[in-house]
């Protein structure tokens, strides 16, 4: 099945730069990659997504960039501020055939005032 | 517009008990799953639902059961509570019948068993 690994697993940055998150993956047939921003109490939320037939996305501070030979995907958040604290999540298709996704394991991200 | 909701918030349980975990949506959504979540092991799929009548398992089904009566509801089952499902579960739903699309998830229950 899909192995989604995700890291770093914590990540501090002062506010007004750039954080990067990094995720890989198994199957070189997946085509879909969401990320999600879980805050703290709350039920994960869907910020950016991805599908292979593009290597780049952007919407304003956000972006994700996606590698197919390398099998890595990337979430870039440029200018953190305070509200970016947060728990973030990649994600790509489970196995073939399957409905589903499979979850990296989160990445805490502080950004300090 | 409530989105998905969960009920209860939290719940205590002892080993060996049963009960049910509700979620309901009222997006219309075709795709509903299930969710667990411990530390530092992300969201782990319980089961999943494409459509009323129509239920698979995730990636951890054992313990759990579901059924998919209406398009709105999607209960989870724990059948004899053990130590090891203390956790928070997640319910979400989604526009999209592969799953793979935007996926709503509710507020969670944070569920201990003792």
């Amino acid at each position: 099945g899909e192995n989604v690994e995700q890291h770093p697993s914590t990540l501090s940055v002062q506010e007004g730069d750039s954080a990067v998150i990094k995720c890989t993956y198994s199957d070189s047939a997946s085509n879909y990659f969401p990320w999600y921003k879980q805050e703290l109490g709350k039920g994960p939320q869907l910020i950016i997504d991805i599908r292979s037939n593009v290597g780049e996305k952007k919407d304003q501070r956000i972006a994700v960039t996606l590698n197919k030979t390398a099998k890595h995907f990337s979430l870039h958040i440029t200018e953190t501020q305070p509200e970016d604290s947060a728990v973030y999540f990649c994600a790509a298709p489970s196995d073939t055939g399957r409905r589903a996704l499979t979850f990296g394991s989160g990445t805490r991200l502080q950004v300090q005032p | 517009n409530a989105g998905v909701t969960q009920t209860p918030k939290f719940q205590v349980l002892k080993t060996g008990q049963s009960m049910t975990l509700q979620c309901a949506q009222d997006m219309n959504h075709e795709y509903m799953s299930w969710y667990r979540q411990d530390p530092g092991m992300g969201l782990r799929l319980i089961h999943y639902s494409v459509g009323a009548g129509i239920t698979d398992q995730g990636e951890v089904p054992n313990g759990y059961n579901v059924s998919r009566s209406t398009t709105e509801d999607f209960p989870l089952r724990l059948l004899s509570a053990a130590p090891s499902q203390t956790s928070v579960y997640f319910c979400a739903s989604s526009y999209s019948d592969s799953g793979l699309g935007e996926q709503f998830f509710g507020p969670g229950t944070r569920l201990t068993v003792l």
